[in-house]
């Protein structure tokens, strides 16, 4: 099983700060991990897949980077609706298994 | 623009089944697999399987003798069944879009849930 490990586990930054999210494998998942964003009480919302590709309507101060093991998701300047929890996912090829990472937090400063 | 409907008991006892239902709107239903994701009070997120409009299904295998994960084409509906739930069961339940498709170059899959349900809470309380 491809274990998934988010640091830091807690990011606190003012609005305008840059953010910087770390996720890294347990083993290599090429290119094809997913970032979602979850707010109290809402559904999780995809926000970058195949490590570096900005869903639809995403707006662009969110990035996705890396490769293998080590990928970052970056948010450029933080936004007010930007504090949220941030999960990064997977799906191994054999056995077929999705997992997440336990998330990071991204809270105001 | 497609929308994810899920319903579905919210309070059970333990022993009994948990039954939930997602009905997919506007967009196809053929082409994707369709998955439950759940995730207990204050914790993250755990998936739970996938199906397609086939009927072929992936379990996570920590839960895998428990659910039972079925389709009804001609609703466009995909349903999901946990039995002799406990309280360790109490979670919101999410149905979502599964984008999946392999990438012969990397030998990998590519795999990404882009549209997903409102979620459903279901508790588990004697």
């Amino acid at each position: 099983e491809i274990v998934l490990t988010q640091s830091p586990a807690t990011l606190s930054l003012s609005p305008g700060e840059r953010a910087t999210l770390s996720c890294r494998a347990s083993q290599s998942v090429s290119s094809y991990l997913a970032w979602y964003q979850q707010k109290p009480g809402q559904a999780p919302r995809l926000l970058i897949y195949d490590a570096s590709n900005r869903a639809t309507g995403i707006p662009a101060r969110f990035s996705g980077s890396g490769s293998g093991t080590d990928f970052t998701l970056t948010i450029s300047s933080l936004e007010p609706e930007d504090f949220a929890v941030y999960y990064c996912q997977q799906r191994s090829n054999w056995p077929p298994l999705v997992t997440f990472g336990p998330g990071t937090k991204v809270d105001i400063k | 623009q497609v929308q994810l409907q899920q319903w579905g008991a919210g309070l059970l006892k333990p022993s009994e089944t948990l039954s939930l239902t997602c009905a997919v709107y506007g967009g196809s239903f053929s082409g994707y697999y369709w998955s439950w994701i759940r995730q207990p009070p204050g914790k993250g997120l755990e998936w739970i399987g996938e199906i397609n409009h086939s009927g072929s299904t992936n379990y996570n295998p920590s839960l895998k003798s428990r659910v039972t994960i079925s389709v009804d084409t001609s609703k466009n509906q995909f349903s999901l069944k946990l039995s002799s739930v406990t309280a360790a069961d109490t979670a919101v339940y999410y149905c979502a879009r599964s984008v999946l498709g392999w990438v012969a170059t990397y030998s990998y899959y590519y795999y990404y849930m882009d549209v997903w349900g409102k979620g459903t809470t279901v508790t588990v309380s004697s």
